[in-house]
């Protein structure tokens, strides 16, 4: 059974540019929740992707966005960067989608840097 | 509001001695459901335990228990016979039962194992 796995690992960008990550979730899950967390805090909740559609989102700003593929994989899309962005962005995957035994099954994360 | 709250931001034991993490939380939701996750420098989240709202029994997985007392609102991880490579960053986290299946994380406990 294969993991979470994400890329980049890392990934250094300059204010106003956007950056894409990407995701695969664990074999069998069919829902992904992304997570932005700063340093030295806890992770916050961006949005989740259930079949392909967005299916709950936290507070931020329309320049997040996402995707998701019909192989459960997604993205996460941030245009017009800004220095606060600057974060590990983690993924998750579970099961299903509103079951609350499921666990979420995170990924390796994403580091980016903006400068 | 926060809804969990971990009051110890770095914690301190000896090699093979118990440790308890603390975790509060606030909800007012009936169904819910807690977890701790345990974040290593290298910064993936791995699930450690479950704990359901309407579960009678606490939660126990091999070295690791959940001191649950629902009318205090306190969900605390128990980690017997410390090892050296139980040192990193402890989170605790909520799911509610409404909607999807998004997660509040606390700040996190920095626990240390010492020799």
């Amino acid at each position: 059974e294969t993991g979470v796995t994400q890329s980049p690992t890392h990934l250094i960008k300059t204010r106003g540019q956007q950056v894409t990550l990407r995701c695969s979730s664990q074999s069998g899950h069919n829902t992904v929740s992304w997570y932005q967390q700063a340093l030295g805090q806890g992770p916050q909740f961006i949005f989740q992707y259930y079949r392909e559609e967005e299916n709950g989102r936290g507070n931020f700003p329309p320049r997040f966005s996402g995707l998701q593929f019909p192989n459960y994989s997604s993205e996460l899309n941030v245009n017009a960067l800004e220095l606060d962005d600057s974060a590990l962005y983690l993924c998750a995957s579970s099961p299903r989608r509103s079951a609350l035994t499921d666990t979420q099954y995170f990924g390796p994360g994403t580091r980016l840097t903006v400068l | 509001a926060q809804k969990i709250t971990q009051t110890q931001p770095g914690m301190f034991v000896q090699e093979k001695e118990a440790v308890t993490l603390d975790c509060t939380y606030d909800t007012s939701d009936p169904s819910y459901g807690l977890f701790w996750y345990k974040q290593p420098s290298s910064g993936e989240m791995i699930f450690l335990i479950y704990q359901g709202s309407y579960d009678q029994q606490n939660a126990t997985e091999g070295r690791y228990s959940l001191n649950f007392q629902k009318a205090r609102k306190s969900a605390n991880l128990v980690i017997s016979a410390s090892q050296l490579g139980d040192s990193a960053m402890y989170f605790c986290a909520m799911r509610e039962g409404r909607g999807y299946s998004r997660l509040t994380f606390g700040e996190g406990t920095q626990l240390t194992v010492n020799p």
